[in-house]
């Protein structure tokens, strides 16, 4: 059974930093491309960014680009969301999805965390 | 980037009836190459992530009920709940996986008994 656990939320202010972490198991993770998607309190759904089997690929949605760090350590089977000059907007639960296990990132996301929740306030 | 538009935002059906939810691309999700929609539906119930229903535009995931169904190709697409089931309430959303990203999904479509 796929597992995704993510970890690390909470409250930040404005210009913060956060880590968010995501715990895999139940599937070889090291063949899979990972993304995260984000939810806003009471909106839709959010692409936010996605990385390669091995790290050496990475996507953003612009709206993140330079602020946010996608990585992942795949003898931890784990993949990670650095998240830097945090604002307001960004409030949000961030789930971790596994995707594509072929070259491509083009694939819909499979398999989704229970979420963890980012709240960027004074 | 390519914007994706659903429509009705909520509907209400009557437990047993048809539910058709449409999601319309700004551009086309269609490759010729593979003859495949770039086009996922998913499901998200109050409290819960989403769950994939179809991929593919068509291609109904393992467990998920015959009563769900996707069609459409290039930039109009629909998922239809056959005969919708209380379980069914919930929050449907398209999202389009066409190269290169951002892979965006549509604002969502609430589903409710009626």
């Amino acid at each position: 059974e796929v597992q995704l656990v993510e970890s690390g939320g909470g409250l930040v202010q404005p210009g913060g930093s956060l880590r968010l972490s995501c715990a895999a198991s139940g599937f070889t993770f090291s063949s899979s491309w990972m993304s995260w998607v984000r939810q806003a309190p009471r909106k839709g759904l959010e692409w936010v960014a996605t990385i390669k089997q091995d790290g050496s690929v990475t996507y953003y949605v612009d709206s993140v680009k330079g602020r946010f760090s996608i990585s992942r350590d795949n003898a931890k089977n784990s993949v990670y969301l650095q998240m830097s000059s945090l604002r307001a907007e960004d409030t949000a639960v961030y789930y971790c999805a596994r995707t594509s296990s072929n070259n491509w990132a083009a694939s819909p996301s499979y398999d989704w965390g229970q979420g963890t929740l980012v709240t960027v306030s004074s | 980037d390519i914007v994706m538009t659903q429509s009705p935002d909520s509907l209400a059906v009557s437990l047993g009836e048809r539910a058709t939810i449409n999601c319309k691309s700004s551009q086309s999700v269609f490759y010729s190459s593979n003859n495949k929609n770039y086009l996922a539906w998913y499901q998200q119930k109050p409290g819960q992530p989403p769950k994939l229903l179809i991929s593919w535009a068509s291609t109904r995931e393992s467990g998920v009920p015959d009563r769900f169904s996707g069609s459409g190709s290039g930039t109009d697409f629909t998922l239809t709940i056959s005969s919708l089931q209380a379980e069914d309430v919930a929050v449907y959303y398209c999202q389009q996986y066409h190269s290169p990203p951002p892979f965006t999904f549509g604002p969502g479509t609430k589903v409710d008994i009626k």
